[in-house]
């Protein structure tokens, strides 16, 4: 079974500092990887998704790298702004219909 | 309207309610998702719909109960849930059984709470 970890599970970071989120998965054996954004209360919102053949994907202030045969994962945001608290959760694609989830990491940027 | 939209976004009911709620994607996607998301948890997977046929039904209990009429619908039909049921229930879509090159979308979710 895939298992999905997140680290840290939460942190504060000032304002204009950069965000390092780490994720680590089991099962190299991966489709893709997905980064997703979550609001309180609210649904997810796509960030950033590598196909299993790629090391990494940008959009604007994120980048996300994939490093598939140490299982692991990691999204940078440069320069944080306080838009940009929210939990960001990580979503492995291992097989026909199945995607693992980490627990999250919980993000506040300070003003 | 584009993306994935769920109904009602907040669902009080009692233990003896039967109630339902909806799922409707406009992505042209061809697999449908069920996801429940309790506090302190990761993401559970509920149930699967490819090609609106059921592939996965992760061992729910059978007070839910879902529907695919078409590849745009989704439903998960709730009879005599418990307060532990109490959670946010998120649906998504996908194109293909891996996701495609757009991964998954997901709704807006459905905050139930069982009184």
């Amino acid at each position: 079974k895939q298992e999905v970890t997140q680290i840290p599970a939460a942190l504060s970071v000032p304002e204009g500092e950069n965000l390092v989120l780490n994720c680590s998965f089991t099962d190299s054996a991966i489709y893709n990887l997905q980064w997703f954004r979550q609001d309180p209360g609210k649904g997810l919102t796509s960030l950033l998704l590598i196909q299993s053949s790629q090391r990494e994907q940008t959009s604007g202030r994120l980048n996300a790298s994939l490093d598939k045969s140490s299982g692991r994962s990691t999204l940078y945001i440069a320069a944080s702004q306080p838009g940009d608290s929210a939990t960001y959760l990580c979503a492995v694609h291992y097989g026909n219909n199945r995607l693992a989830f980490g627990k999250g990491n919980q993000v506040v940027v300070i003003p | 309207e584009t993306g994935v939209t769920q109904t009602p976004r907040h669902l009080v009911m009692g233990m003896t309610n039967k109630k339902s709620l909806k799922c409707e994607q406009h992505l042209g996607h061809n697999a449908m998702y069920w996801y429940k998301q309790s506090a302190k948890k990761p993401l559970e997977l509920m149930f699967v719909y490819s090609l609106e046929e059921r592939v996965e039904n992760n061992s729910v209990p059978s007070r839910f109960s879902p529907e695919c009429p078409n590849s745009s619908h989704l439903f998960l039909h709730l009879h005599t849930l418990q307060p532990e049921d109490s959670a946010l229930y998120l649906c998504a879509s996908s194109q293909g059984a891996t996701g495609g090159i757009l991964g998954y979308t997901f709704g807006s979710g459905t905050r139930l709470t069982v009184v």
